[in-house]
């Protein structure tokens, strides 16, 4: 069964600092995707990563894929408030419709 | 239209009641799937469909949960005799095909009484 874990599960930082939220999956996929989600709306679509190593950047997320790891990372740089929301991982089973999601990293920007 | 359209938004039924909740997608895209979000959790699967085909319903949590999609383009899930275990968001997303990156609603918030 595919299992995808994030974590941190709740991370709070200070604007201006840099974190990581990693994302581990428990079986073979070369599709990832990061969500973004705002307290009572819906997924918002930040990176479609499609083969290893491969690397985007959009502001100040940047998002990786080591599918040999069965890894993605969500760099955050220089946060702001804005930031603050929930991000969600999700894993294309073996190249299936299905998503499967992790539980999500709610993260706090700190004015 | 421009993005996933689900109704109502917010729907509030007594334990035992039957609920519908309704999707339309994007036009065009061929795809169509349910997903349950519980409190705090991600979202997970519950159905899929290629046009008018039910392809994949092994999400649905009991026989008491039932998805349509006649046409091919609008989909509503149906739940009966409802239970305070149902209470959740329900998300709807398309996608153009069953490979490409789906696209969200905003999703209909049910509650159980």
């Amino acid at each position: 069964e595919l299992k995808v874990e994030q974590n941190p599960l709740f991370l709070s930082m200070q604007e201006g600092k840099n974190y990581t939220i990693y994302c581990n999956y428990s079986t073979t996929s070369d599709r990832l995707y990061w969500y973004r989600q705002d307290p009572g709306k819906s997924l918002e679509s930040l990176f479609v990563l499609l083969s290893n190593g491969a690397v985007k950047q959009e502001g100040r997320l940047m998002a990786s894929l080591d599918t040999k790891a069965r890894l993605s990372t969500l760099h955050i740089t220089a946060a702001v408030h804005d930031l603050s929301a929930t991000y969600f991982c999700a894993v294309d089973n073996s190249g299936t419709y299905k998503y499967i999601f992790g539980t999500g990293t709610r993260l706090k920007v700190l004015a | 239209g421009a993005g996933v359209s689900q109704s109502p938004r917010y729907k509030v039924a007594k334990r035992g009641q039957d609920v519908a909740l309704r999707c339309d997608p994007i036009s065009g895209h061929v795809s169509l799937f349910w997903y349950q979000q519980a409190l705090g959790q991600g979202p997970e699967f519950l159905t899929y469909f290629q046009n008018e085909a039910q392809l994949d319903k092994s999400g649905l949590p009991s026989d008491r949960f039932f998805a349509e999609r006649p046409e091919g383009s609008v989909s509503t899930l149906k739940i009966q005799r409802t239970q305070q275990e149902d209470s959740a968001v329900y998300l709807c997303a398309s996608s153009f095909q069953s490979n490409q990156p789906q696209h969200f609603g905003d999703g209909t918030r049910l509650s159980i009484l």
